[in-house]
């Protein structure tokens, strides 16, 4: 099993519609969170830390639940400009410095 | 955007020969990192830097080796090019590598990137 988990996808969703990613870690005794983003052929991009009592930035929202292990990126109003690919990241604690990624989610928004 | 740039951005190699790829910030940041991403793998790190001539390994080390002599640059460097290296290499820069002084201290920020095939 990987450490780090997420739904490939993709998600196709239409404009101005609101998606959800989840993102699950295997590893309880982890650190930090992160949602990246990667255009294709890019490199990734920090697109928001995720703190522990959740954090929103404009459309973005990002959640963590230490309990079941998880972290959620909730995106309201999708735009064409948001397809891309979400990468979630994580930081264990016995793991040091080493981010830890996910596979990542692919989202295609249509007009 | 953070100041890190990568040379060469693309490469074309033969089986068995070496090959640099440099990573350069002017950032100032203590830690620097290099990844590759492949399909179905995703990211995975082959090493990592905390400080000017300390380095240690990652997930994905065998056939690579590093070297930080200046805390701009960092190289990564294959001795012997298999075609199982043919990937994306990316270099990723932080202040902190991970520890409690929050988390825009262990935020890394990545490098455009280096399309490596090995023919």
């Amino acid at each position: 099993r990987k450490e780090v988990e997420q739904d490939p996808g993709p998600f196709n969703v239409p404009e101005g519609a609101t998606v959800a990613f989840n993102c699950t870690y295997s590893n309880s005794a982890s650190q930090s969170f992160f949602w990246y983003r990667q255009d294709c052929r890019k490199e990734p991009k920090l697109l928001m830390s995720v703190y522990s009592s959740g954090n929103e930035d404009g459309r973005f929202t990002a959640q963590l639940n230490r309990a079941s292990q998880y972290i959620s990126l909730l995106i309201r109003d999708s735009k064409l400009s948001d397809s891309a690919t979400y990468l979630c990241v994580v930081i264990f604690n016995n793991a040091g410095n080493m981010l830890t990624f996910g596979g990542g989610t692919r989202l295609m928004v249509k007009p | 955007d953070a100041g890190i740039t990568q040379s060469p951005r693309h490469k074309v190699t033969e089986t068995g020969t070496p090959v640099t790829l440099r990573c350069h910030q002017t950032e100032n940041h203590r830690y620097m990192y290099w990844y590759r991403q492949d399909p179905g793998h995703g990211l995975r790190l082959i090493h990592y830097s905390y400080g000017v001539k300390d380095t240690d390994k990652g997930e994905v080390s065998d056939g690579y080796s590093v070297s930080r002599s200046k805390t701009e640059d960092f190289l990564l460097t294959l001795e012997s090019a298999t075609s199982s290296q043919t990937s994306v290499y990316f270099c990723a820069i932080s202040p902190a590598g991970g520890g409690s002084r929050g988390l825009q201290y262990n935020e890394q920020f990545f490098g455009p990137g280096t399309r490596l095939t090995v023919l």
